[in-house]
């Protein structure tokens, strides 16, 4: 596709809910990232994968965050019971290889609103 | 561990102003320094970096320098634009995995 895709754009859920966010990055793009922004912060990292595996999942807050990209392209977020505090917009970037300083192409986000 | 710091906004300037928004950074290691930036509506881009010491990065007529004696990567453009309102981001990156960003600057740019 022309961009990194994130859907849906805004996910409205209730406390304890289990939610799935989904990225489609740019096509080729081998690395893939989730951050998380927080209203008035700037985005902070939770995983990175290389291919199919988790290269990296030291961002994430606790075992009730999880990610899979199982075919080495489209990657899900998931959460499970979820808590206010996961309100945030959730963003998804990816790169060509990932290595070295590359630019991140970067998804519009998916707003989460916990109630 | 690494952080970046950045001034607080918003910034609010008529159109041809002087533009500084600054940026400081601690990190242990040598790493390579960034400014995204974010328009209304639109996912984050990258708007310029640096990867050593004294290197400048420019792009659509912004400026920043590496700057190691002082940790800082300070944006700067000479004259701004509405089109240049925007929230930008400063961040840093030790490796290839992740970036770590300050909280972001509101630049309010009016005509």
């Amino acid at each position: 596709g022309a961009g990194v895709s994130q859907t849906p754009s805004n996910k409205v859920t209730e406390k304890g809910k289990y939610v799935e966010l989904r990225c489609d990055p740019i096509s080729g793009h081998t690395a893939l990232y989730w951050y998380r922004q927080s209203l008035g912060q700037g985005p902070e990292f939770l995983i990175y994968f290389q291919g199919t595996g988790a290269a990296d999942d030291s961002g994430l807050p606790n075992d009730r965050f999880f990610a899979v990209r199982p075919e080495g392209s489209v990657s899900t977020l998931k959460i499970q019971r979820t808590e206010r505090g996961d309100s945030a917009v959730y963003l998804c970037a990816s790169s060509l290889t990932g290595v070295g300083n590359e630019k991140l192409f970067f998804g519009s986000g998916t707003q989460l609103s916990v109630l | 561990g690494d952080s970046v710091t950045q001034m607080e906004g918003p910034v609010t300037l008529s159109e041809e102003a002087f533009l500084t928004i600054n940026c400081t950074y601690t990190a242990t290691g040598y790493p390579s320094l960034f400014w995204y930036v974010q328009y209304p509506g639109e996912g984050l881009q990258l708007l310029l970096k640096a990867t050593k010491a004294d290197d400048k990065g420019s792009n659509k007529g912004f400026e920043a320098t590496y700057r190691k004696e002082t940790t800082s990567f300070h944006l700067e453009k000479g004259s701004v634009q509405v089109s240049d309102s925007a929230v930008y981001f400063c961040a840093l990156s030790d490796g290839p995995d992740k970036l770590i960003f300050g909280t972001g600057t509101r630049l309010q740019v009016f005509p």
